[in-house]
């Protein structure tokens, strides 16, 4: 069965600083991979996702991830991050045969 | 607003009692996921359907069980309740039955006393 890895719980930013994170798979077939996002108090929402081609994608609120097959990777950046980014990001796997997977979420938390 | 309804969305019950969660997919959509999310255990999948029959099944408890109906509305029963049982369920739906993005709805939240 497929797993999902995010290895930063909890990480704590400075307003304008970079992030990475981290997000690893586990499973040799061919996957889609997303990236969720919680916002205090509301449901999961989608920032972006990966289905094939181009292993840079784009997603909103200036989100990217980079999938890398090598290492199984799909790790969240954002360049210059904001106080309202303060949320729960989820990464996630779907595998042609079976259910989507959650990783068990990283806090990000965003001081101003 | 993802499309996705849920209700209630607060509930809350005694041990023993038995719930039932209601959730309504995204017009289109023939798929309902629903999912347990609580402090200790993250967020965890319990069942998915589509288009009416089960098609994937995850940490569901047997005392908790499952439906999608013909108008692909879908319901959690949740019985013989305990206090571990208290949680947010989250409902989603996606418009096929695998490879596709989730839209998750509010959510109901379960406190058993």
């Amino acid at each position: 069965a497929q797993s999902v890895s995010q290895h930063n719980h909890h990480v704590i930013l400075s307003e304008a600083a970079s992030l990475e994170l981290g997000c690893n798979y586990s499973y040799g077939g061919t996957v889609n991979l997303f990236w969720y996002v919680q916002y205090p108090g509301q449901h999961l929402q989608l920032l972006l996702k990966y289905f094939s081609g181009d292993p840079l994608v784009k997603g909103i609120k200036g989100f990217e991830a980079e999938f890398i097959k090598s290492k199984f990777s799909f790790n969240l950046r954002k360049p210059s991050v904001q106080w309202s980014d303060t949320a729960e990001y989820f990464c996630a796997v779907n595998v042609p045969a079976g259910k989507s997977t959650f990783g068990d979420g990283t806090t990000l938390t965003v001081k101003p | 607003d993802s499309g996705v309804t849920q209700t209630p969305k607060h509930l809350i019950t005694a041990t023993g009692q038995r719930v039932t969660l209601r959730c309504s997919p995204r017009s289109g959509d023939l798929s309902v996921y629903w999912y347990q999310q609580s402090l200790d255990q993250g967020l965890q999948f319990l069942i998915q359907y589509y288009n009416g029959e089960e098609r994937a099944k995850g940490n569901i408890l047997e005392r908790f069980s499952a439906q999608q109906f013909p108008d692909l509305h879908s319901e959690l029963n949740l019985s013989s309740l305990e206090l571990g049982d208290s949680a947010l369920y989250f409902c989603a739906s996606s418009p096929r039955d695998r490879g596709f993005e989730q839209y998750f709805g509010p959510g109901t939240r379960l406190t058993v006393t």
